[in-house]
């Protein structure tokens, strides 16, 4: 089992550029959650997705930030027209609702707007 | 929503004493509680979590404990060592319905001196 998967690690866009960030979770995961932390910050829960649908997005900011986790493929974070504000790591979180509430985290994407 | 506080914001202890972190939470129906370490640069790795029909649960050198009254929890971590150094983040959430989003605290940075 890879895990939950993140890509890129890094990723380095300049103001108003668009970011895509892309999470794969675990094996037999249907739950995806979206988390921005902050340098010495906690993590800031941003978005709820299951397959084709979005369960909660209370925390995402309603401007240029939007969020997918398609039938076929991974999840997908897209934040257009990036400011220098956006300077986060997006980590993405996978669980099975079924098996008990606990998460796996992926590795993170460092996003970096210069 | 669900509010989660942890104090103090660092602490630092010598290897071989006992590291105790605190965390409160506003909601009264929050009924799961894992405690998350991350290390710099890596991802938030679950170490121990506690469902709200237990008071207490221990694996090896970590314990959590959990008071529903005072809406309060604990991690104990006994015979630290330089390892045990990282980023500690609390969590609660309630497992209602399909919503089993989880509210983190700001984090606590533990230091162990040799």
């Amino acid at each position: 089992n890879a895990g939950v998967m993140q890509n890129p690690r890094h990723l380095v866009r300049r103001r108003g550029q668009e970011a895509r960030l892309r999470c794969s979770p675990m094996k037999g995961h249907s739950h995806v959650y979206w988390y921005r932390q902050l340098p010495e910050e906690g993590l800031k829960f941003m978005v709820y997705l299951q397959k084709e649908n979005i369960i909660d997005e209370s925390g995402m900011p309603k401007e240029r930030f939007s969020a997918e986790f398609p039938k076929e493929g991974p999840s997908i974070l897209r934040i257009q027209q990036v400011v220098r504000g956006d300077s986060a790591a997006y980590f993405c979180a996978s669980s099975a609702f079924r098996e008990g509430y606990g998460y796996t985290f992926g590795s993170g994407t460092r996003l970096t707007v210069v | 929503g669900e509010n989660v506080e942890q104090h103090p914001s660092t602490l630092s202890v010598q290897e071989g004493d006992s590291a105790v972190i605190k965390c409160t939470y506003s909601d009264s129906a929050s009924n799961y509680f894992p405690w998350y370490k991350q290390e710099l640069g890596k991802r938030p790795q679950l170490i121990i979590d506690i469902r709200s029909n237990v008071g207490e649960k221990k694996d090896q050198r970590i314990a959590v404990t959990l008071n529903k009254t005072a809406k309060h929890f604990s991690l104990h971590i006994t015979e630290t060592q330089p390892e045990d150094s990282a980023v500690y983040f609390c969590a609660a959430t309630v497992r209602a319905g399909a919503n089993s989003k989880l509210t983190f605290g700001k984090g606590i940075t533990l230091s162990v001196r040799p």
